[in-house]
Formats: structure tokens, C-alpha cells, sequence
């Protein structure tokens, strides 16, 4: 089973704000991946963060290891319409997993009417 | 373009029948991982090739999933005697070295309908 946890759980947004979300873990993760998931398509890396305290941005996005190594945040500024889709945060399995992944409960961004 | 492929995109089967999911990963990628995705939920994984090499299946649900990537290369997912619990999407991802810092690069899925 899955052993991160996303909040929110899905969230809505109006042009032009600033979302934020947040991964938590029970464990303790050496590496912190974001991933953006669209309808039928496969997940895609946003952000990829390696050190704890790191703080990692990709235009818009900002992303920060937490320093327990036990979380991890993703900001997103002035969101676009674009920025609708499935959050992930995700990460190499915390104890002998190699390079599989364990991926998050997921944050669904929808656009506000 | 140059992405990971798989296919078909979409498999809808009875169950009982047998199923063979395709992934062409990047050229030259060494690692090839399988995720199974169900409705609403993150991928998991279940297993991974370093090259030809089956190095973990430990996320395989059953002897009734079965993968191979006999030249390094392309691979299949198999999965006999289809359950209605085995609906779901079918990732493929693949990454240059399979260091743990390595990106994997996922392809669209396969959506997988059992009735």
C-alpha cells in the first residue's frame, strides 16, 4: 500500500492564485519527487528535490524538502488554466526499494466556475 | 517523438481471458519499471527490469501477472485469467541508468476494463 499522504484532496482555483499543497509520510524519504498527471496520460516530473531543507523552483512552481524528511510542499503561483490536473508527490521506496517509486494520494486541481 | 509508448491504450477483456499489455520504452533506456494504477489512486509499483533483467517483482498482486523484456528492450505485461479487480491503468516508465536519481519517464497507459 501506499505510504504518502496528500492534502488537500482536491482543491479549486480561480486564475491568477496561488495553490498550495502538501505530502506527508510516516517514513522517512531520501529524495522528494512532484509529478503532474492529465487525463490519459502517464505522470510528469515537475520538481525533483534531493536534500532536506532544499528549496527547488521550475517557473512557477516552488517545492521544499521538508527538514524532518518526513514531508514535503508544492506552491504553484499565479496559477493558469493549464494547472488543472493530478498532483503526485512521490519517491524511492524509504527502505531497500532501489529506484521504484511510491507515489502519493494525489491532489486534484479543478478550475473554479 | 521520442517518449515511452505503449499499447493498446485501451483493452477491455471478459473475465478468465488472458491479456498482453506493450511498452516501448526511450531508446537506450536501461530501466523499464510497471505501475498499476487504479481509479482515483496513485500508481503502484509492480516490478522492474535492468535491461533483460527482472531485478524486482515484488509488486506483481499474483501469479497471474507475469512480465518479460527479453531484449532489453520492449516489454510485456501479461496477466491471465483476467479478474474484474485487475481493471485498472497499466504504466510503463523507463529511465536512462536506473540510478535513484534518474528521471522515469512515464507513457499514457494502458486502460484496462475487465467485465
Amino acid at each position: 500500500g501506499q505510504q504518502l499522504n496528500q492534502s488537500p484532496q482536491s482543491m479549486f482555483i480561480q486564475e491568477g492564485e496561488d495553490v498550495s499543497m502538501n505530502c506527508t509520510s510516516s517514513s522517512i524519504f531520501n529524495t522528494w519527487l512532484w509529478y503532474k498527471q492529465d487525463p490519459g496520460e502517464g505522470p510528469v516530473l515537475l520538481i525533483a528535490l534531493y536534500k532536506a531543507g532544499e528549496l527547488t523552483s521550475n517557473g512557477r512552481l516552488t517545492a521544499q524538502f521538508g527538514i524532518t524528511r518526513k514531508d514535503s510542499f508544492l506552491n504553484i503561483s499565479a496559477s493558469i488554466p493549464s494547472d488543472v490536473g493530478i498532483y503526485f508527490c512521490a519517491g524511492p521506496f524509504p527502505t531497500g526499494g532501489g529506484n521504484k517509486l511510491t507515489f502519493g494520494t494525489g491532489t486534484q486541481l479543478k478550475v473554479e466556475l | 517523438g521520442a517518449g515511452v509508448s505503449q499499447s493498446p491504450r485501451y483493452k477491455v477483456a471478459k473475465r478468465g481471458q488472458d491479456v498482453a499489455l506493450r511498452c516501448d520504452p526511450i531508446s537506450g533506456h536501461v530501466s523499464l519499471f510497471w505501475y498499476q494504477q487504479a481509479l482515483g489512486q496513485g500508481p503502484e509499483f509492480l516490478t522492474y527490469f535492468q535491461n533483460e533483467a527482472q531485478l524486482d517483482k515484488s509488486g506483481l498482486p499474483s501469479d497471474r501477472f507475469f512480465a518479460e523484456r527479453p531484449e532489453g528492450s520492449v516489454s510485456t505485461l501479461k496477466i491471465q485469467r483476467t479478474q474484474q479487480e485487475d481493471s485498472a491503468v497499466y504504466l510503463c516508465a523507463s529511465s536512462y541508468r536506473g540510478h535513484s536519481t534518474d528521471t522515469q519517464y512515464f507513457g499514457p497507459g494502458t486502460r484496462l476494463t475487465v467485465l
